[in-house]
């Protein structure tokens, strides 16, 4: 089955520095690719995904980069913000499953 | 913004005992998915249920499991003997698409003591 790495586990950054949060997977199958955001007690929130057919895709302060080939994918968040800070979890899911298999997450801490 | 809405938020119940979690997908959604989170970890792939059936399930959805969907809008998954390793965040989840819009609700957390 899909198993999805990520790292780093913690990340600490100073306000206005960018953040990097790699993931890989092992599936070839998979084809979709979410990133969610998750604060401390609350329930994930997605806050951008990609496919398989695009290389990189942004929305604003936040993108997110896929290689196929590699089988990795990575979020990048610019200008960095105090609520930035929260538990950010990679995805894969695609080809003939149902589910999403996520990575044990990157606790970012986004320091004023 | 459409939710997932799940009840209870907060769920203590003796190691034995019978739970029901309950959730009220999207309505627009066809896919509906439970998945659980224990304290400080990954979240963890439970079901997934389309057209009234289950389409797949993950080797931590035991025959002490069981889903639902009793009526056109709730949701439901069962733990018929909890344990205490059932202690746990579970969040229900839908989509319209298998791989669009999967948004997750806010979560019953269940302690088995």
């Amino acid at each position: 089955g899909e198993n999805v790495e990520q790292h780093p586990s913690t990340l600490s950054v100073q306000e206005g520095d960018s953040a990097v949060i790699k993931c890989t997977y092992s599936d070839s199958a998979s084809n979709y690719f979410p990133w969610y955001k998750q604060e401390l007690g609350k329930r994930p929130q997605l806050i951008i995904d990609i496919r398989s057919n695009v290389g990189e895709k942004k929305d604003q302060r936040i993108a997110v980069t896929l290689n196929k080939t590699a089988k990795h994918f990575s979020l990048h968040i610019t200008e960095t913000q105090p609520e930035d800070s929260a538990v950010y979890f990679c995805a894969a899911g695609g080809g003939s499953n149902y589910k999403l298999t996520f990575g044990k997450g990157t606790l970012l801490t986004v320091n004023p | 913004e459409p939710e997932v809405t799940q009840t209870p938020s907060h769920q203590v119940t003796q190691m034995g005992q019978e739970v029901i979690l309950r959730c009220v997908p999207i309505s627009n959604h066809l896919y509906f998915y439970w998945y659980r989170q224990i304290l400080g970890q990954k979240v963890e792939f439970l079901v997934s249920f389309y057209n009234n059936e289950i389409s797949e399930k993950s080797e931590i959805f035991d025959d002490q499991f069981s889903v639902e969907r009793p009526d056109g809008s709730n949701f439901t998954l069962k733990i018929r003997s909890t344990k205490l390793e059932d202690s746990a965040m579970y969040f229900c989840a839908s989509s319209v698409n298998r791989w669009d819009g999967y948004t997750f609700g806010s979560g019953t957390r269940l302690t088995v003591v």
